[in-house]
C-alpha cells in the first residue's frame, strides 16, 4: 500500500464548475497534509496545508482533512483554465514527506 | 527575496559516474529535503535535513548520500549511477521540519546515459 494514494486522472471540468480532488494517506500518525500544484515542466508549487479536521478556505481553494478516515481533499470553485495542472497530495509523518502521484487536472473554457 | 536556488539546472552524466547536486535555501529556513521525480510521478522524499542534521531518508539505496552546512545550504551526492538515476532532483526548504509546507527550486534535470 502506498502511502499517500490519489486518482491519477485525467479530470476534466468545464470553466466556472468545482473540481474536487481526493487523497488517502495510510500512516494514521500523520500530523500536516498539504497540496501542491505543478505545472508541466515546473516544480511544485504549495496552494494549501491544513492540520486539523474539518474545512480550510483560500480564496476559490478548500481543503478539507478527516483524519477518522484518513482522507483529505481539496475543493476548486469557480474553475479557470489556468487551474488546469497536476495537483499533488502531500502528507507528513514527522520524519518523511510523502507525495502523492497527482491528479491532472484540465479546465475546458 | 531569492527563492530555493539549485544548481546546475541540467547535467549529463555516463552510468558508473558520481554526481554532486547543490541547493541553497531561502533565507532563514533551516529544513531543506531532497526529491526525485520521474516522469508521470509525484515527488519521491529522499533526505531531510534540519540544522545542519539528517532527520529522515526516504527508501533509497546508500549511493545517494546528502549533508547541511552551516549556511544551511545542502548538498545531494549519487555515486555508481544507474540509468534508472534519471530524473528530476527537487530540493526544497522549510522554516522548521516541513510542518508549514515547502518551498520547492526549480529542480536538476540529471540525465545518465
Amino acid at each position: 500500500q502506498k502511502e499517500v494514494e490519489q486518482n491519477s486522472g485525467p479530470l476534466s471540468v468545464p470553466e466556472g464548475a468545482i473540481a474536487s480532488l481526493n487523497c488517502t494517506y495510510s500512516d494514521r500518525g500523520s500530523q500536516s497534509f498539504f497540496w501542491y500544484r505543478q505545472y508541466s515542466g515546473k516544480s511544485p508549487e504549495l496552494i494549501m496545508s491544513i492540520y486539523s479536521n474539518g474545512d480550510k478556505e483560500d480564496g476559490r481553494f478548500t481543503a478539507q482533512l478527516n483524519k477518522a478516515s484518513q482522507y483529505v481533499s481539496l475543493l476548486i470553485r469557480d474553475s479557470q483554465p489556468s487551474d488546469s495542472a497536476t495537483y499533488l497530495c502531500a502528507v507528513n509523518t514527522g520524519n518523511q514527506f510523502y507525495f502523492g502521484t497527482g491528479t491532472s487536472l484540465t479546465v475546458i473554457p | 527575496d531569492a527563492g530555493v536556488t539549485q544548481s546546475p539546472t541540467h547535467l549529463i552524466k555516463t552510468r558508473g559516474q558520481q554526481v554532486t547536486l547543490r541547493c541553497s535555501p531561502i533565507s532563514g529556513h533551516k529544513s531543506v529535503s531532497w526529491y526525485q521525480q520521474v516522469l508521470g510521478q509525484g515527488p519521491q522524499f529522499i533526505f531531510q535535513y534540519y540544522e545542519k542534521e539528517e532527520r529522515g531518508r526516504g527508501n533509497f539505496p546508500d549511493r545517494f548520500s546528502a549533508r547541511q552546512f552551516p549556511n544551511y545550504s545542502s548538498e545531494l551526492n549519487v555515486n555508481a549511477l544507474l540509468l534508472g538515476d534519471s530524473a528530476l532532483y527537487l530540493c526544497a526548504s522549510s522554516l522548521w521540519l516541513g510542518g508549514n509546507g515547502y518551498t520547492f527550486g526549480s529542480g536538476t534535470r540529471l540525465t545518465v546515459v
